[in-house]
């Protein structure tokens, strides 16, 4: 039982490239999250999904695409990095909106 | 609007107290508790909802007052494991979106 996992851990683009990452989870969970955390601060909400086909804006959504096309993957897609978009990415999942948030291990990435 | 932690960082020796609120200036509808250690992903402590529930892990409770918006974390006899980022999320509603607050550094001393 893996829990949530991301692919890859470190990633590294030049601005105006563009690139996925992977978000996968074996738990069955219906819900599904995209968060970026910068140095020093809290988790800002990227995306959300509710269930596969189906995805939402969250607080941060310029940017950034996803899609939930299987229940257990997400992808959080860049088409042209910019610097502002250096970070770490954090996927989550939960059973429902009002439970505990299963976080994955990150994604480093730094635009340049 | 994200939630406002106080305080910004503590430091604590073993076996001390501490105490970690999270407000805000809108109705909430559930508070959940999570620590992040360094490098690492941040893990679930525990979900208060609204109706100024008092839950607790072990040696870290916390309560929820829905008349004041906001919910306290308490570590008791603090241990070295305790070190690291705790962050409150709320939500406004029985939705999905969880804001975070901007977390509180603990660092627990021998």
């Amino acid at each position: 039982n893996a829990g949530v996992t991301q692919t890859p851990k470190f990633r590294v683009l030049k601005t105006g490239q563009s690139m996925t990452l992977l978000c996968a989870q074996d738990m069955n969970h219906e819900y599904m999250y995209w968060y970026r955390q910068d140095p020093g601060m809290g988790l800002r909400l990227i995306h959300y999904s509710v269930g596969e086909g189906t995805t939402a804006k969250g607080e941060v959504p310029d940017g950034y695409n996803v899609s939930r096309l299987k229940k257990q993957n997400f992808l959080l897609g860049l088409e042209s990095a910019a610097p502002s978009q250096t970070s770490v990415y954090f996927c989550a999942s939960s059973y429902l909106g009002r439970r505990e948030q299963f976080f994955g291990p990150g994604t480093r990435l730094t635009v340049l | 609007q994200q939630p406002v932690q106080s305080p910004q960082a503590v430091i604590l020796r073993e076996g001390e107290d501490a105490v970690i609120n999270c407000s805000s200036s809108k109705a909430l509808y559930s508070v959940h508790w999570y620590r992040q250690k360094h490098g690492e992903a941040p893990v679930f402590l525990m979900i208060l909802l609204k109706g100024g529930e008092q839950k607790g892990h072990e040696k870290i409770s916390a309560s929820f007052n829905e008349k004041k918006q906001q919910s306290s974390l308490y570590l008791t006899a603090s241990q070295l494991s305790y070190s690291g980022t705790y962050f409150c999320g709320a939500t406004r509603d029985a939705g999905n979106m969880l804001t975070f607050g901007g977390g509180t550094r603990l660092m627990v001393k021998p």
